[in-house]
């Protein structure tokens, strides 16, 4: 098992530009998560799917995040038009339901730098 | 709603010393709670669970945790610090019964280890 892929690993984009971030969740998994992570706010739940359906998006900062999954093997985050203040780590993560709780698993993020 | 409460921002110990890391809960419903670490540039690896079976709760790298409900408490020792225990340590929370994955995060507690 790969684990959660996530890429890229690094973006740099200039203010304005959109950014696209790609999520691959593990095989199976039917529970697909976005995550930030900024020093200021911690790690924050963006966004989460289950079968492929978005859930809960309260947390998604502005109307310029969208999230999308098309299949059960692809997740993007979107960014349109970017600001530094999107500078952060974004996490995708991904679960199981199984017998009960079943831990989510994280990638390897992708940090976002907005210049 | 959920919260949690991670008290000390950095912690640091000699190699060999007890570890402890403190995390408090607040929540509306039986909560399940977790410990993550993250290592530098990496993603959340899951040390532990809590998913209300047995209170003392024993994960990987020697890593223990106690849910004390009276406390509202869920404490992270190792009885002997290691260097490579050095990392940022994330106590999360999620609704009982209903999540898997959708966590609440504390801010996180960086571990130093002293030679």
């Amino acid at each position: 098992d790969a684990g959660v892929i996530q890429s890229p690993r690094h973006e740099v984009t200039e203010m304005g530009q959109e950014v696209t971030l790609r999520c691959k969740p593990i095989s199976g998994h039917d529970y697909l998560f976005w995550y930030r992570q900024t020093m200021m706010r911690g790690l924050e739940l963006l966004i989460y799917f289950n079968n492929n359906v978005p859930i809960d998006d309260s947390g998604m900062p502005e109307d310029r995040f969208s999230a999308k999954m098309p299949n059960a093997s692809f997740s993007t985050l979107k960014i349109q038009p970017s600001e530094p203040r999107d500078s952060a780590v974004y996490f995708c993560a991904s679960s199981r339901r199984q017998g009960g709780i079943t831990e989510a698993f994280f990638g390897q993020g992708t940090r976002l730098t907005v210049v | 709603a959920q919260s949690v409460t991670q008290l000390g921002s950095h912690v640091s110990v000699s190699e060999g010393a007890l570890v402890l890391l403190r995390c408090n809960y607040s929540s509306s419903v039986p909560p399940y709670l977790f410990w993550y670490v993250q290592y530098p540039n990496q993603g959340l690896q899951l040390l532990l669970k809590y998913t209300s079976a047995a209170t003392l709760v024993k994960g990987i790298n020697g890593f223990e945790a106690e849910f004390k409900k009276s406390e509202t408490s869920f404490h992270l020792t190792k009885p002997s610090a290691h260097m490579s225990d050095a990392a940022e340590y994330f106590c999360a929370v999620s609704p009982g019964g209903t999540s898997y994955g959708k966590l609440t995060f504390g801010q996180g507690t960086i571990l130093t280890v002293h030679p």
